[in-house]
Parts: C-alpha cells; structure tokens; sequence
C-alpha cells in the first residue's frame, strides 16, 4: 500500500457527461500529480499541484481541469467526455522541494473510467 | 524533450530464470525511478536509483546516470514477477515533468 487513495476504483459514463476523480496524498505530501494511462498512449503526465498550486502541466486537455484543496486532496474534473477519454487515471503524490527538481513519486490505485 | 527508451519489450521467460530489463535516457538524468504494474493495473514502485546500484531481495538495480542508462536485474523469476515494468525519469521541463518508457511486459511461465 503506497498510501495514496484514489476513489472510485470504477466509473462508467456516457459521451458528453462529466466525472470527478477524487486523490488524497500520502501523509506529509504536499505535491499530486495526476496521469493517465490509455493502450494507445501509455503513462503521459497531466498536471502537478505543490500546496495548492498549480505546479507544472502537461498534455492535459482543455475539457479536463484539476485543483487541490487546502487539505491536500486532489480532484481531476473530465468532461465533455469521448470514447477516448476511457483509460486508467492514476494519481501520485511526493514530498517536493525545489520546483524544478523530481522526486520519488508514489501511485495510487488508479481510477478506471470508461465512457460509453 | 528527454526520451526514454525501455528493452525489450516483451520478455517471455521460465520460473525461475533471470533476467535484464534496461532503460535508455537521451540526455543525463539525475533521477530515475523503477515501477512494476501488476496484472491488475496496480503502480508499484521498485527503486528510486538516481545513481549507484540497490538491491531489494530478488531485485536489484544499477543506473549509471553520466551514460544514459540504468539497469533492473530480476533473478530466480516467480509467476508473481509478471506485467509491465516502466522506468520513469525527468522530462526537464514543465510540460514534461516525468517521462515514462513505453515498458517492457514480462510473463514469467510456471
């Protein structure tokens, strides 16, 4: 158990709907990076949060936004949802210093979702 | 940006048996982290190795960050050691925080 908990484990949708998947850190941990892991693409990085902060971003789309909370949990919002939106999204978290330096990262469970 | 590159990609092998799982880098890297994905789709992390060798019971690791590379020794395989294993590094960039190889799926044969 790496001590990051992402819920739900599942989620079945529809084309043009909207999810929430929800990240708590591991106690300590003050950054969350969320990725997602589709067949076609593999593991590509989304976007980072340090403190609250928006912290570095990647090949997020624009239909996708994310925020963390004062007490650190993380949640990623997908909408407009497409068939290709169905992938595994994993969050992690990792104790973080210097905004331009990586640090060992942590995996959650990951959260399945499938657009139907 | 930084590219990764894992070989082999696929690795089919005995109970058993041993094996060498490697991770390019184009540029240097000053971290680079190990992860094992179960069948169940579970990130399991392995070694965060920025340099050096570590070992962890049947696992052991070595990256040697001046050439570009490091290296995932898997000895006496279980059944248990099958699915992707991805090495993971620093993109160097915002955009590209991490970068993640491709992997390299391993099914270990009772």
């Amino acid at each position: 158990d790496s001590g990051v908990t992402q819920t739900p484990k599942h989620l079945i949708t529809a084309t043009g709907q909207r999810v929430t998947l929800r990240c708590s850190p591991r106690s300590g941990d003050l950054s969350v990076y969320w990725y997602q892991q589709s067949l076609d693409q593999g593991l590509q990085f989304l976007i980072q949060y340090y403190n609250g902060e928006e912290r570095a971003k990647g090949n997020i789309l624009e239909r996708f936004s994310a925020q963390q909370f004062p007490d650190l949990h993380s949640e990623l919002n997908l909408s407009s949802l497409e068939l290709g939106d169905s992938a595994l999204y994993f969050c992690a978290s990792s104790v973080e210093g210097e905004a331009q330096a990586t640090y060992e990262q942590y995996f959650g469970p990951g959260t399945r979702l499938t657009v139907t | 940006g930084i590219q990764v590159e894992q070989s082999p990609p696929d690795l089919i092998l005995q109970e058993g048996a041993n094996s060498t799982l490697r991770c390019n880098f184009s540029d240097s890297v000053n971290n680079l982290q190990w992860f094992h994905q179960n069948p169940w789709g579970q990130l399991i992390n392995l070694f965060y190795i920025p340099s050096g060798t570590k070992q962890n019971g049947r696992l052991s690791a070595t990256t040697v960050a001046t050439e570009r590379y490091s290296l995932l020794y898997i000895s006496s395989s279980q059944t248990t050691d099958s699915g992707v294993y991805f090495c993971a590094g620093p993109g160097y960039s915002s955009a590209s925080k991490i970068i993640f190889g491709s992997g390299t799926r391993l099914s270990i044969r009772p």
